[in-house]
């Protein structure tokens, strides 16, 4: 499997743009999380889906941010419109079950910068 | 969600001699407790993890304990290398998965 997979690596855009980051889980995972990273915050969970429908968004900032799981392998998240805060490394990650009892595979992140 | 803290939040030691990093969380019910390690650039990886019916757990230079009374668990690795140099996150379950702060740890050479 070549484990969980995002796109892009990098974006690299300005303030008021929309932002779409995409995650493609493992196969076979009824669970998939969206997480920022910053120095500050350290890793923020935003929203976790199973089984494709959203089960806690209450750490998704705030109305900006929307996040999909339009099929069981495929998971977007959406920033619109972007602004120089959100600056940070958004990583998707899966599991098999749910994440009090099992491991979470993350993907390799994007690196978003909003200028 | 669960409160997980962490420390240090830095740790710096010679290349052979051991790190342990702590942790403690608030949910007596939460019985999985795994740890990631992160290098620099990359993703957060699996390297141990613990469940409530055990109390200590090894795999090489790397163990985990765990005291469920006291709500804590700490990290251990011996014979540390400069490979070993990153962050740590551990992470406690209510609900959700929620992670430490982490620990920068470095190898002196």
């Amino acid at each position: 499997d070549a484990g969980v997979i995002q796109s892009p690596r990098h974006e690299v855009t300005e303030m008021g743009q929309e932002v779409t980051l995409r995650c493609k889980p493992i196969s076979g995972h009824d669970y998939l999380f969206w997480y920022r990273q910053t120095m500050m915050r350290g890793l923020e969970l935003l929203i976790y889906f199973n089984n494709n429908v959203p089960i806690d968004d209450s750490g998704m900032p705030e109305d900006r941010f929307s996040a999909k799981m339009p099929n069981a392998s495929f998971s977007t998240l959406k920033i619109q419109p972007s602004e120089p805060r959100d600056s940070a490394v958004y990583f998707c990650a899966s599991s098999l079950r749910h994440s009090s009892t099992d491991t979470q595979y993350f993907g390799p992140g994007t690196r978003l910068t909003v200028l | 969600g669960e409160n997980v803290e962490q420390h240090p939040s830095t740790l710096s030691v010679q290349e052979g001699d051991s790190a342990v990093i702590k942790c403690t969380y608030s949910d007596s019910a939460s019985n999985y407790f795994p740890w990631y390690k992160q290098e620099l650039g990359k993703r957060p990886q699996l390297i141990i993890d613990i469940r409530s019916n055990v109390g200590e757990k090894k795999d090489q230079r790397i163990a985990v304990t765990l005291n469920k009374t006291a709500k804590h668990f700490s990290l251990h690795i011996t014979e540390t290398q400069p490979e070993d140099s990153a962050v740590y996150f551990c992470a406690a379950p209510k609900g959700q998965l929620t992670f430490g702060s982490g620990t920068q740890l470095t190898v002196l050479p």
